[in-house]
């Protein structure tokens, strides 16, 4: 078995602001992904990784930036946080065709 | 453009009675399709998943039915109990390669289930 650790569990931002999101994993997976989860809309993928240094965008990815320096941790950044949104973001990696999903980070911006 | 649907959008069944979840695609490429269950305040777990090459399967009170030909399938959960109460996903994906699954998810459906 293996765990997926996402920090900070909440995240309190201001307008404008530059945010940072960490994601680990001690699967081995290769790959890891990024997704944003609005209420009522689902999952949406933000970037994915298929390898380290590795960086592909997924259908969401303008106003964010990621890295994956090493093969157990992938992290994103908000570029430019905007007034009043709320999100989750889930961190996620995969072996074939299983997805395994960390707890979450809650962004909320003021 | 919404490529996987669900319905209802909530749902509210007694202890003891069959929730019945509804997922519909658009894409006659996917090939994988996943129910994650995901409870408040945690990240989606995958509970059952079917392939396109089988019209059922069954894990426990979990069944899924699929449908190839109307591209529809349905999540059952027979003798619901309150810990199943949930919000459950539908996804989808083309075949895998072995370093890479884009899943596709639907909007989730939110399940309670009344003692």
């Amino acid at each position: 078995g293996g765990i997926i650790t996402q920090t900070p569990k909440f995240l309190i931002g201001q307008e404008g602001q530059k945010l940072t999101l960490k994601c680990q994993q001690n699967f081995n997976h290769d790959t890891m992904y990024w997704y944003r989860q609005d209420s009522g809309k689902g999952l949406r993928l933000i970037y994915y990784s298929i390898t380290e240094n590795d960086l592909q965008k997924g259908d969401l990815s303008e106003g964010y930036d990621a890295s994956r320096e090493k093969k157990s941790s992938f992290s994103l950044t908000v570029t430019s946080a905007q007034k009043n949104e709320m999100a989750v973001f889930l961190c996620a990696s995969s072996i074939g065709d299983e997805q395994y999903f960390g707890p979450g980070t809650r962004l909320t911006v003021l | 453009q919404q490529q996987v649907r669900q319905s209802p959008q909530s749902l509210t069944v007694w202890e003891g009675e069959t929730a019945i979840l509804n997922c519909s695609y658009e894409n006659s490429a996917f090939d994988y399709f996943p129910w994650y269950q995901q409870f408040p305040g945690e990240g989606p777990a995958l509970l059952i998943a079917i392939r396109s090459v089988s019209d059922k399967k069954e894990d426990g009170r979990f069944t899924i039915f699929f449908n190839k030909r109307e591209k529809k399938l349905s999540l059952h959960i027979t003798d619901s109990q309150p810990g199943d109460s949930a919000t459950y996903f539908c996804a989808a994906s083309g075949i895998a390669s072995s370093s890479f699954s884009k899943l596709v998810f639907g909007q989730g459906t939110s399940l309670s289930v009344v003692p």
